[in-house]
């Protein structure tokens, strides 16, 4: 299986600043990578998917990039609904595969 | 818009059978995958197993977790995805959502929460 390592597993940022969350995998993926918000309680949101491809309706501060084993997600200008737990998922090969998730809290 | 409502949820006994519904509208269900994707409580997102398209004979895919235990299947007169666990286990607790994907873009239930114990 693909292992897929993401990078803090915690953050913590103040509004308006401007984080990165890394995401790895244990082998390529290529560009087949999603990253995905969730809420407590709530379904995850997806952000990005193909690695860098904004989803429709998601604000333009969440960029992603990356390709084969290493990926990033920046959230610029951080608003308050910003901060949420963040996911990569890999779903170039089965069993699709997460990222242990990130967590970004209000410093 | 593509609406995704799961079902059937409950507490469940180790070694218990639960069969899960997702109810599907807003997309043509037959010719679209479908997955599975599980979170047990204050835990990440595993991703459960997959049904491909009618072109693809509905073919299905499994976690190794859950692979022999869990079967997906789909009735296509009644938009209806359903997931059959069987021999449950106490790290079977989750939440259980159904995804499906339309344009190769995810779309999300709301989840169903299953207690083995």
């Amino acid at each position: 299986d693909i292992q897929m390592t993401q990078s803090p597993s915690t953050l913590s940022a103040s509004v308006g600043d401007r984080v990165t969350i890394t995401c790895r995998a244990s082998q390529s993926v290529n560009i087949w990578l999603a990253w995905y918000q969730q809420k407590p309680g709530k379904a995850p949101k997806l952000l990005i998917y193909k690695a860098s491809s904004l989803e429709s309706g998601v604000p333009s501060r969440f960029s992603g990039s990356g390709s084969e084993t290493e990926f990033t997600l920046t959230i610029s200008n951080l608003q308050p609904d910003d901060f949420a737990t963040f996911y990569c998922q890999q779903y170039v090969t089965y069993p699709y595969t997460f990222g242990q998730g990130t967590k970004l809290e209000i410093k | 818009e593509v609406q995704l409502v799961e079902s059937g949820g409950g507490l469940v006994q180790p070694g218990g059978s639960l069969r899960l519904s997702c109810a599907a509208s807003g997309f043509t269900f037959n010719d679209h995958y479908m997955d599975w994707v599980r979170q047990a409580p204050g835990k990440g997102l595993e991703w459960v197993g997959r049904t491909k398209d009618r072109g693809r004979d509905y073919a299905t895919e499994y976690a190794a977790s859950v692979k022999g235990r869990f079967i997906i299947s789909r009735d296509a007169s009644d938009y209806s995805l359903y997931l059959q666990m069987n021999s449950l286990k106490t790290e079977d607790t989750a939440v259980y959502y159904c995804v499906a994907y339309t344009s190769g873009l995810p779309h999300w239930g709301q989840g169903t929460l299953v207690t083995v114990s």
